[in-house]
């Protein structure tokens, strides 16, 4: 199994639809959660952490359940924009970070 | 301010050949990683270095792969005799405590693509 899970997707859906993506995690040392958006052939950039409380960035939720390990991000009336690939991302105490496969969003006119 | 700059972009070798690849993190950022992905996965880090110590190497191929950085800035990540599974994207990221939205935030370089046939 591994560390960090994610549905792959993809995830095709009209422009402003409301769309949520998945992640869980086996390590239960783990402390700081992340989303980071890959576009096709670019490097991974920070799109928000992940706090206990869940943390809103303007149309992007992000959620974390830790009694089930659990990450979730809501992405409200999506753009064009919005296509690419979310990185799931958990580091532990020990400062190592493990990143899931990622879900892939195709957002269409 | 420059980002994470990384080269080659692109190389294409044949198996059992050796390579290099270079990265320069963010100025004064501490720590440096190094990941590779494959295609249609997440990236997998090979080995992070806090300035010029190595906090974690538990994936990286020891047999084949190795990397330094020497004096806590500049790194380069070498594969020696390369395999056609060693095919992948590399890449660089730094962070820093101090710096960016989060002390945990991971800037990446734009990555060197490895082709071995």
């Amino acid at each position: 199994r591994k560390e960090v899970e994610q549905d792959p997707g993809p995830f095709n859906v009209p422009e402003g639809a409301t769309v949520a993506f998945n992640c869980t995690y086996s390590n239960s040392a783990s402390q700081s959660f992340f989303w980071y958006r890959q576009d096709c052939r670019k490097e991974p950039k920070l799109l928000m952490s992940v706090y206990s409380s869940g943390n809103e960035d303007g149309r992007f939720t992000a959620q974390l359940n830790r009694a089930s390990q659990y990450i979730s991000l809501l992405i409200r009336d999506s753009k064009l924009s919005d296509s690419a690939t979310y990185l799931c991302v958990v580091k532990t105490n020990a400062g190592k970070s493990t990143f899931g496969d990622g879900t892939t969003l195709t957002v269409k006119p | 301010e420059a980002g994470v700059a990384q080269s080659p972009r692109y190389k294409i070798i044949e198996k059992r050949q050796s390579v290099a690849f270079w990265c320069n993190p963010i100025s004064g950022h501490a720590t440096l990683y190094w990941y590779q992905q494959i295609l249609g996965q997440g990236p997998k880090l090979l080995i992070q270095f806090q300035n010029n110590g190595v906090v974690d190497d538990s994936q990286l191929p020891k047999d084949r792969f190795s990397a330094e950085r020497l004096k806590g800035v500049d790194s380069t990540l070498k594969i020696q005799p390369a395999k056609l599974e060693d095919s992948a994207v590399y890449l660089c990221a730094s962070s820093s405590l101090w710096a960016g939205r989060n002390p945990y935030e991971q800037y990446f370089g734009p990555g060197t693509r490895l082709t071995v046939t």
